[in-house]
């Protein structure tokens, strides 16, 4: 089946150290997103990509979508504590109609070292 | 504005047993997603659901698995004659239902907090 290729895989930082993180697919996709995951608990949307190129900002966090269609990055700015935890890409792929229908990338754990 | 709720949290079966895990949408929510998570990895799509429909199966095993939506009450992941590859965190996620922006809206999937399935 499809899948995205997130790196790295986990990252070990000082507080307030810029983070950052990506995605890639072997083909094209409409749509991305990036998630973050707590232990326990289920991922929550950080941000949402819907147009190749467009860059987009939430706070201390920015993330693009690649000019191919087939990448996408996150950047976490001076990082804190409490950006711990897993941090997942997922799209949809242009080949699928069904608009919940997500691929997610292995996932990125952060660390982050007071 | 209660979010996505998942019960179980936590869910121990011995092999050969039924799991049964319900998810109750956000409100004014009607599209009904299940993901399984292995330990390590990320999720993956397993059916898509709207009332009373299965729209999309395709990540779902042929055998011992099926969900359900029901007009009234939450949406049922179902899986029969457990086996210890089972043991997974199952998520459910809902998302709203806008005719005018159906495409954009349908990909902010809202998740829950998970099933932990233990398989003994």
């Amino acid at each position: 089946g499809q899948q995205l290729n997130q790196s790295p895989q986990s990252m070990f930082i000082q507080e307030g150290e810029d983070v950052s993180m990506n995605c890639t697919s072997s083909s094209i996709f409409n749509t991305w997103l990036w998630y973050k995951q707590d232990p326990g608990e289920g991922p929550v949307l950080l941000i949402a990509l819907y147009k190749a190129g467009e860059l987009t900002s939430n706070g201390r966090l920015t993330a693009q979508f690649g000019i191919t269609r087939k990448d996408s990055f996150l950047n976490i700015s001076a990082s804190i504590p409490s950006d711990v935890g897993i941090y997942f890409c997922a799209g949809r792929s242009a080949r699928d109609n069904q608009g919940g229908k997500l691929i997610f990338g292995q996932g990125t754990e952060l660390s982050v070292k007071p | 504005n209660a979010g996505v709720m998942q019960n179980p949290r936590h869910l121990v079966r011995r092999r050969g047993q039924e799991a049964r895990l319900r998810c109750s949408p956000m409100k004014g929510h009607s599209h009904v997603y299940w993901y399984r998570q292995l330990p390590e990895e990320g999720l993956k799509f397993m059916v898509y659901l709207q009332k009373e429909n299965i729209i999309d199966e395709s990540g779902m095993p042929k055998e011992r698995f099926s969900a359900e939506f029901p007009k009234e009450g939450p949406s049922i992941l179902r899986i029969q004659q457990v086996v210890r590859g089972d043991s997974a965190a199952y998520f459910c996620a809902s998302s709203p239902f806008n005719p005018g922006q159906l495409t954009i809206t349908n990909e902010k999937l809202f998740f829950g907090s998970g099933t932990q399935l233990s398989v003994l």
